[in-house]
C-alpha cells in the first residue's frame, strides 16, 4: 500500500533556514500537500505542489519535488518562532474514484529562539 | 473565511457510552472524511463521503462505529459503545473532488475513561 515516511524531529535556531523532507512510495500521486498543526488545532493547509511541477515558492515557503525519487521536501526560510508545529507531509493518489489524502506522521519542528 | 466546523471540540466519557460528533463541511463541498488522530498511529482514515454516499469505510471498525450524511451541511460519527481505546483526536475534512485540497476542522478530542 501507500507509505509516507517524514522523519520525526527537527530543530533549527530563530532566522535559520528548515527543511523537512518527505519520502512517499505511490507513483501515481497527483498532488503532494503540505499541512501545519499547531497544539490543540486542526490541520492547517500550508501549501502544495502538482506532480508535474518541481518547485513551488509561496513567500517564505520553498516546496521541492523530486518524482524520480520520490522526495519532496519544504524550506521555511528565516525561521521564525510561530513556526514551530508539526509538519505532515501527504500524498493523493490517482484512483479511480479515489479522492484519499495519505499522510506522514509529521515532523515536529521546534525553533530556538 | 469558510472553514469546517467540528462539535463539541472535548467530549470525555465513560466506557459503554455512546459518542457522537458532528461536522458541518464548508458550503459547496462535495466529499467529506473522517480521520481519527493518535500518537502511535497518526492520521488513520475513518470514512469518506462523496455526495454524501459512502465511498470508503473501510477504515472504520464496523462493529461500533458508524458515519453518515443526513445532508449536504452535516457529517455525523457515532460510536458506541465507546471503549478507551478509542480515545483519541476525531478531524473531519472536506473538499471539493477533483483537484482541490482538504479542509480541516479543529477536531473533536474524546477521551473515554
Amino acid at each position: 500500500g501507500e507509505d509516507v515516511e517524514q522523519s520525526l524531529f527537527l530543530s533549527v535556531r530563530e532566522g535559520d533556514s528548515s527543511v523537512i523532507n518527505c519520502t512517499y512510495t505511490d507513483s501515481s500521486s497527483t498532488y503532494l500537500y503540505w499541512y501545519k498543526q499547531e497544539p490543540g488545532a486542526g490541520l492547517q493547509l500550508l501549501t502544495y505542489i502538482f506532480s508535474n511541477m518541481d518547485m513551488k515558492q509561496d513567500q517564505r515557503l520553498t516546496v521541492l519535488l523530486n518524482k524520480k525519487d520520490k522526495h519532496l521536501s519544504l524550506r521555511i526560510a528565516d525561521t521564525q518562532t510561530g513556526d514551530s508545529a508539526i509538519y505532515f507531509c501527504a500524498d493523493q493518489p490517482l484512483k479511480a474514484g479515489s479522492y484519499q489524502l495519505t499522510f506522514g506522521k509529521g515532523t515536529k519542528l521546534s525553533v530556538i529562539p | 473565511d469558510a472553514r469546517v466546523t467540528q462539535t463539541p471540540r472535548h467530549k470525555v466519557t465513560e466506557m459503554g457510552q455512546e459518542v457522537t460528533m458532528r461536522c458541518q463541511p464548508i458550503l459547496g463541498h462535495n466529499t467529506v472524511f473522517w480521520y481519527r488522530q493518535t500518537m502511535m498511529q497518526g492520521l488513520e482514515l475513518l470514512a469518506y463521503f462523496r455526495n454524501r454516499a459512502p465511498l470508503d469505510d473501510s477504515g472504520m471498525p464496523k462493529d461500533r462505529f458508524s458515519a453518515e450524511m443526513p445532508d449536504a451541511t452535516l457529517a455525523t460519527l457515532k460510536i458506541q459503545p465507546s471503549e478507551p481505546r478509542d480515545s483519541a483526536v476525531y478531524f473531519c475534512a472536506s473538499g471539493l473532488f477533483g483537484n482541490s485540497p482538504l479542509h480541516f476542522g479543529n477536531g473533536t478530542r474524546l477521551t473515554v475513561t
